[in-house]
């Protein structure tokens, strides 16, 4: 069975400091892979989205920067971190749609998110 | 950008009783589907209904979608205290993206 793991569950980081956050996918291969981003209480921003190793789209312009050097590998970054970046951030996958020659995109299977806090 | 709107934004049950919630959107879709999220816990999918079906179900789950009027609503019959949660939908358009909307939170008291 296919599982989705993203760690750190909680962290807190001080203005400017760097940021990496990493997700992981198992048993699937060339998954769809998406960072979304949730303030309290409201729904999903979409960050960034890659359909392949090294395909990035980016949604929302930002300190933020994403990258995907491995196929079952999402990992999001910034240099500096302000303190509008604080949220809870959440990695999510998907079957993609072009290995079935469908329009449909898959359902989103979610990791268990992180809690970040810019102090 | 967020194209479901769940409608209402809140919502206080007792156990037992059913919960109905709506979602409505702007532009045509290829499905749309439901989540469900516990507090401080990632979202769960519950639900996919392609924009060609009218209804699905899925054990205490009923989703109907009405594509003329861009709406669709989700009923947990004889909810539980485990039914506590927020609720999503998110639409399918000709992307590679699900659009969230803000979700209903819902809580069965007991």
């Amino acid at each position: 069975s296919q599982t989705i793991h993203q760690w750190p569950a909680t962290l807190v980081q001080p203005v400017g400091s760097p940021l990496s956050l990493e997700c992981t996918v198992e048993g699937t291969s060339n998954p769809n892979l998406y960072w979304y981003r949730q303030a309290a209480g409201r729904g999903l921003q979409l960050l960034f989205y890659s359909v392949g190793i090294g395909q990035i789209s980016s949604e929302v312009p930002q300190n933020l920067s994403a990258s995907r050097p491995q196929d079952r590998q999402f990992i999001l970054s910034s240099k500096k971190l302000l303190l509008s970046d604080s949220g809870f951030y959440l990695c999510a996958w998907s079957v993609n749609r072009r290995l079935y020659s469908s329009h449909s995109n898959q359902p989103q299977h979610f990791g268990d998110g992180t809690r970040l806090s810019i102090l | 950008s967020q194209q479901g709107e769940e409608d209402p934004q809140a919502l206080s049950i007792q156990e037992g009783e059913n919960a109905t919630m709506n979602c409505s959107y702007k532009t045509s879709i290829n499905n749309l589907q439901w989540y469900r999220q516990n507090s401080g816990r990632g979202l769960v999918h519950l639900i996919l209904i392609r924009s060609n079906e009218r209804e699905k179900h899925s054990g205490r789950l009923r989703v109907t979608l009405d594509t003329s009027k861009k709406s669709s609503s989700l009923l947990i019959t004889a909810s539980r205290a485990a039914d506590t949660a927020s609720y999503f939908c998110a639409t399918d358009g000709n992307d590679y993206k699900l659009s969230f909307g803000a979700g209903t939170t819902v809580t069965v008291r007991a």
